[in-house]
């Protein structure tokens, strides 16, 4: 059974420029979760998609968004990029959220702003 | 807001060593919780997780964790560490009724010395 898949695993971005992150969750699940995993900050929680719909945003600014699409594949952008966006993102699918489901982790994307 | 806490930042044990990482959660409410580890350039695995019943856990590679609900804490222990258990250590919780997200601590990261 395959895992999570996210691509790229790196990417390099210019200040100002705009990125896309793209997650593909184990077969069957219906939630994908974004996470930004920085030094010391451990993850912080992005936003989460369950069919489609986004069930809840963690508080990030609106530079940051997201969706999913019917086979629940799940995509991310960031827009206007600034240094500070320099992390780890993480990607996680499950059956569902709660209700005694677990979250699979992809590798990541590391993405590094100069 | 929820919240989770990991008592120590950084934590150096020598080999055959017992281990403890504190973790403290602010819910309300029925929980789901988990420890996670991240080895260095790997991708978060789950260790462990609790639902409900016996409240003290077994996870993989002999950890294991206690949940005390009077005290809202699920830490994680071992009785003795290895040089392999180098790594980053994530406390996680959710609501079982999936209605937040799930909530990570910032990590423990514990250094094993021969």
């Amino acid at each position: 059974k395959a895992g999570v898949t996210q691509t790229p695993r790196y990417l390099i971005k210019t200040r100002g420029q705009q990125v896309t992150l793209s997650c593909s969750p184990i077969s069957g699940h219906r939630s994908v979760s974004w996470y930004q995993q920085t030094p010391g900050q451990g993850l912080q929680f992005l936003f989460e998609y369950f069919s489609e719909t986004q069930r809840n945003k963690g508080n990030f600014p609106g530079r940051f968004s997201g969706r999913q699409f019917s086979n629940s594949r799940s995509e991310m952008n960031v827009s206007t990029l600034e240094l500070g966006d320099s992390a780890l993102y993480l990607c996680a699918s499950s059956v569902g959220q709660g209700m005694n489901t677990e979250a699979f982790f992809g590798q990541g994307t590391r993405l590094t702003v100069v | 807001a929820q919240s989770v806490s990991q008592h120590n930042h950084h934590v150096i044990l020598s080999e055959a060593a017992s281990l403890e990482l504190g973790c403290n959660y602010s819910y309300g409410g029925t929980v789901n919780l988990f420890w996670y580890v991240q080895y260095p350039g790997q991708h978060l695995q789950l260790l462990l997780k609790y639902f409900s019943g016996d409240p003290l856990v077994k996870g993989i590679k002999g950890f294991e964790a206690e949940f005390i609900k009077s005290k809202f804490s699920f830490n994680l222990r071992k009785p003795s560490v290895q040089w392999s258990d180098t790594a980053e250590y994530f406390c996680a919780v959710i609501l079982y009724s999936g209605n937040t997200p799930l909530v990570f601590g910032k990590g423990t990261r514990l250094s094993v010395i021969a």
